[in-house]
């Protein structure tokens, strides 16, 4: 079955520290893959998406970045925190060549930048 | 003007009363999510949909792909429903998701 795995799903980092989130897809292959963001008080904005390893599209300029080392591995990153980049961030895949197939969402991770 | 509107931006309402959460879209699409984010920030998928109506247990979602609306119901509603229902619909074109801002619902005992 399709699956997809974020983590961690909650974090505290100080300002200037790097940051990792990974996600992972199972039961899948060349899946389509999102980062989204939160903002307190705000709905979800598309940070990132990509249709293939090592292609990132970035929708928001900002202090974030993205990779696709691997066909189900997605991992958004940052060199140096800022407390803006405090939030809650979603992961999601789906299928490009399957018109109507489902999008899956990871269960987040909840950023706070101290 | 966003693309995916959501309404009620909050509502809250007694234990038990029928609730429901409408989501206008204005771009063609191949689907429609409905997903419940809690407190903690957690995110659970709850109906995927691209035409008709789905039923789980206590939660209904209907969609009329003429009117580009679909709406969320909540039966016999319960203080453990209180959450954030977000609708998210996925573009015909690129299959992107684009997410409404949210409806936050408090339920009281």
């Amino acid at each position: 079955s399709q699956t997809i795995h974020q983590w961690p799903a909650t974090l505290v980092q100080p300002v200037g520290s790097p940051l990792s989130l990974e996600c992972t897809v199972e039961g899948t292959s060349n899946p389509n893959l999102y980062w989204y963001r939160q903002a307190a008080g705000r709905g979800l904005q598309l940070l990132f998406y990509s249709v293939g390893i090592g292609q990132i599209s970035s929708e928001v300029p900002q202090n974030l970045s993205a990779s696709r080392p691997q066909d189900r591995q997605f991992i958004l990153s940052s060199k140096k925190l800022l407390l803006s980049d405090s939030g809650f961030y979603l992961c999601a895949w789906s299928s490009l060549i399957q018109r109507g197939a489902e999008a899956f969402f990871g269960q987040g991770t909840r950023l706070t930048v101290v | 003007k966003n693309e995916v509107e959501q309404s009620p931006q909050n509502l809250t309402a007694q234990e038990g009363e029928f609730i429901t959460i409408n989501c206008s879209y204005s771009v063609g699409i191949s689907a429609l999510h409905w997903l419940q984010q809690h407190p903690g920030g957690g995110i659970v998928s709850l109906f995927m949909l691209s035409s008709g109506k789905k039923k789980h247990g206590r939660l209904i979602a209907t969609i009329n792909i003429q009117e580009k609306h679909s709406s969320l119901h909540i039966t016999a509603s319960h203080p453990r429903d209180s959450a954030v229902y977000i609708c998210a619909v996925r573009l015909d074109s690129n299959y992107q998701l684009i997410w409404g801002a949210g409806t936050k619902l408090i339920i009281k005992p």
